[in-house]
């Protein structure tokens, strides 16, 4: 699986708009781009996943780089119980099977 | 539609004892997989288990720990002599197909004392 990187932390307020970026530039052709995260003390929750286009769901919106090397993760109005440490993680689309966890991104949200 | 159950969600043993971890997955899903959360470090993919079979254990230590998910009732991760290194979150997740998106449960918090 290839490698994707993240900053370490990031600050958010309360009812802003949070950009999440991850770079994945060793990207291939089959490789969808997933994102999971993690509220203290639980289980990974999954967010959101695509492959080329942009994509949006109940919970975040995913913005991919035309040359895909790169997305971000976007949650529109931050709350305190975003709080957690937010992973981007390639996945082969014909094999499957096991995440492959990074550092991940840990957001913090300010009242 | 219940979650991905895990149970006990916390368990305490003794070096050298035995620690049984159970998992039932989301109806449904017949893929389950285990990873481990060390304290302070992320998570690691230890075994990936379909109906009766092991799909994928690359994650797994060589000794003492094993995993089964049988065809009725929850997977097991059995881990045996336990030593203090093997104090971690336990996760298992669950999904409809290889690809499909996990879904995770609470975790089973293990501490070997």
């Amino acid at each position: 699986d290839a490698k994707t990187t993240q900053p370490n932390s990031m600050e958010s307020n309360e009812e802003e708009p949070v950009h999440l970026p991850c770079n994945h530039s060793t990207i291939s052709g089959t490789d969808y781009i997933h994102w999971y995260r993690q509220l203290p003390s639980q289980g990974p929750e999954y967010v959101i996943h695509g492959l080329t286009s942009n994509v949006n769901n109940r919970m975040a919106s995913l913005a991919i780089a035309e040359d895909r090397k790169s997305s971000t993760l976007i949650l529109h109005r931050a709350t305190l119980r975003d709080a957690a440490v937010y992973y981007c993680i390639l996945r082969d689309g014909n094999q499957g099977g096991k995440l492959i966890f990074g550092q991940g991104t840990e957001l913090s949200v300010k009242p | 539609n219940a979650g991905v159950m895990q149970n006990p969600r916390h368990l305490v043993r003794r070096r050298g004892q035995e620690a049984r971890l159970r998992c039932s997955p989301m109806k449904g899903h017949s893929h389950v997989y285990w990873y481990r959360q060390l304290p302070e470090e992320g998570l690691k993919f230890m075994v990936y288990l379909q109906k009766e079979n092991i799909i994928d254990e690359s994650g797994m230590p060589k000794e003492r720990f094993s995993a089964e998910f049988p065809k009725e009732g929850p997977s097991i991760l059995r881990i045996q002599q336990v030593v203090r290194g093997d104090s971690a979150a336990y996760f298992c997740a669950s999904s409809a197909g290889g690809s499909n998106e996990q879904y995770f449960g609470p975790g089973t918090r293990l501490t070997v004392t």
